[in-house]
């Protein structure tokens, strides 16, 4: 199994300060096909998770622009520019390259 | 607008037997992989399930192998999980989620509790 793993599993940032999370996985996540099936995922208290980005920097529809990825092979970061009240919550790292599919554990990010 | 209501979700006994089902509506269901993720409580994210358009192929998480079985009903755009032999550990918010690839549409999760 791919184990994804997340750093720093908790980040305290000032509003308006950058945020960057960093996801490394155990094996290389490019597809047979070509694709990098690495997404991250928001999850705000009592909601269900929501895409941001999708294979490594694709923001979803009605993502804000400053949510961004990168990355490639077994190292991916997501980057906030400038985090908002709105942003608090806890991020994930996800790969469907591979079976089983597998997350990070999760990073909280919290306002200071 | 894409949408995914889950329900069967409740408080069941080890050992029992519970079928969660997943109503889509708002998009062309069988272009799609279905899914079920889990998350228990305070926990993160575990994937649970598979299946693919036309049931041709169906993967599934090692913790519920032999006690779990995803299926979809092409007619009536639902999926569901028939869930045997549930243990304690299975105790999660179950989400029905539509494609892994670009994961972009969840539904609201539906409560599963396995105790006595």
């Amino acid at each position: 199994d791919i184990v994804m793993t997340q750093t720093p599993l908790s980040s305290p940032v000032t509003l308006g300060q950058p945020a960057s999370i960093s996801c490394r996985s155990s094996q290389s996540l490019v597809h047979s096909d070509g694709n990098t099936y690495l997404s991250w995922l928001q999850q705000r208290p009592g909601q269900p998770p929501r895409l941001l980005i999708y294979k490594i920097s694709n923001r979803f529809s009605g993502v804000p622009d400053r949510f961004s990825g990168s990355g490639a092979g077994t190292d991916f970061t997501l980057k906030i520019s400038r985090v908002e009240t709105e942003d608090v919550g806890v991020y994930f790292c996800m790969q469907a390259t591979q079976f089983p599919n597998t997350f990070g554990q999760g990073t909280k990010l919290e306002i200071k | 607008e894409v949408q995914l209501v889950e329900s069967g979700g409740g408080l069941v006994q080890p050992g029992g037997s519970l079928r969660l089902s997943c109503a889509a509506s708002g998009f062309t269901f069988t272009n799609y992989w279905m899914n079920w993720v889990r998350q228990a409580p305070g926990k993160g994210l575990e994937w649970v399930a598979s299946v693919k358009q036309d049931e041709s192929e169906k993967n599934y998480v090692d913790s519920v192998k032999g006690r779990f079985t995803i299926s979809r009903d092409n007619a009536k755009n639902s999926v569901y999980l028939q869930m045997n032999s549930l243990r304690a550990e299975d105790t999660a918010v179950y989400y029905c989620l539509r494609g892994m690839w670009i994961p972009g549409y969840w539904g609201q999760g539906t409560l599963v509790t396995v105790s006595s």
